[in-house]
């Protein structure tokens, strides 16, 4: 199975600035036949579903604000939120759909300083 | 508008039974593939069943084998999961989510989701 793993588990960022978040996967979730990667990010607000921000790596969601980026490649990934919001505060979940069981990460929480 | 609405979480017994719903609408149901996700209380995400566009193929992680059955009515526009020896770690919101990938045969992200229903295990 592969293993995702998230850090921080918590950041907390000044509104307008950048907030980094890390995934990592046990494995790597590259498919070398079509060269992508299998790796998507969420965000969860306090009560909400999950919604789709990243898929393939770094595809932003039609509507997600492109604030929002998504890098990385093989094993190791980052979403980026390029100038932190007050309606950005959530959880944010990547997940590997390249092998199942399909894997979330444990989250990360992100806040305002 | 794109919608699925889940239904039939409530309170249950340890090694009882349960059945959800999910209703689709305001697309082609029948042309994507399907999944529950859970949610334990102040946890994060976990994948626990997903089912091909016709139906005909399903998967399960280890920790609902054998006690999970998803299955779904395309005629219906319905997705459902029947639960069963359920126990206090299956306590949890239970989200359905239509899958974006366009492989037959293969899982890929979800980019639709309910709201969720509850399930509580619980004497």
């Amino acid at each position: 199975d592969i293993v995702m793993t998230q850090s921080p588990d918590s950041l907390a960022v000044s509104l307008g600035e950048r907030a980094t978040i890390n995934c990592k996967s046990s494995q790597s979730v590259l498919y070398s036949s079509n060269s992508k990667n299998y790796l998507a990010w969420y965000q969860q607000k306090p009560g909400q579903p999950p919604k789709l921000l990243i898929y393939w790596a770094s595809t932003r969601e039609s509507g997600v604000p492109d604030r929002f980026s998504g890098s990385g490649s093989g094993t190791d990934f980052t979403l980026t939120i390029s100038s932190l919001q007050a309606e950005d505060v959530a959880v944010y979940y990547c997940q590997q759909y390249y092998s199942t069981p399909l894997g979330f990460g444990p989250g990360t929480k992100v806040d305002i300083k | 508008e794109v919608q699925l609405v889940e239904s039939g979480g409530g309170l249950v017994q340890p090694g009882g039974s349960l059945r959800l719903s999910c209703a689709a609408s305001g697309f082609t149901f029948s042309t994507y593939a399907m999944h529950w996700v859970r949610q334990a209380p102040g946890k994060g995400l976990e994948h626990v069943s997903a089912v091909s566009r016709d139906g005909a193929s399903t998967y399960y992680p280890n920790s609902v084998k054998g006690r999970f059955a998803i299955s779904r009515d395309n005629s219906k526009n319905t997705l459902y999961l029947q639960m069963g020896s359920l126990r206090a770690e299956d306590m949890a919101v239970y989200y359905c989510a239509r899958d974006r990938g366009a492989a037959a045969g293969m899982y890929y992200y979800m980019d639709v989701w309910g709201k969720g229903t509850t399930v509580t295990v619980s004497s």
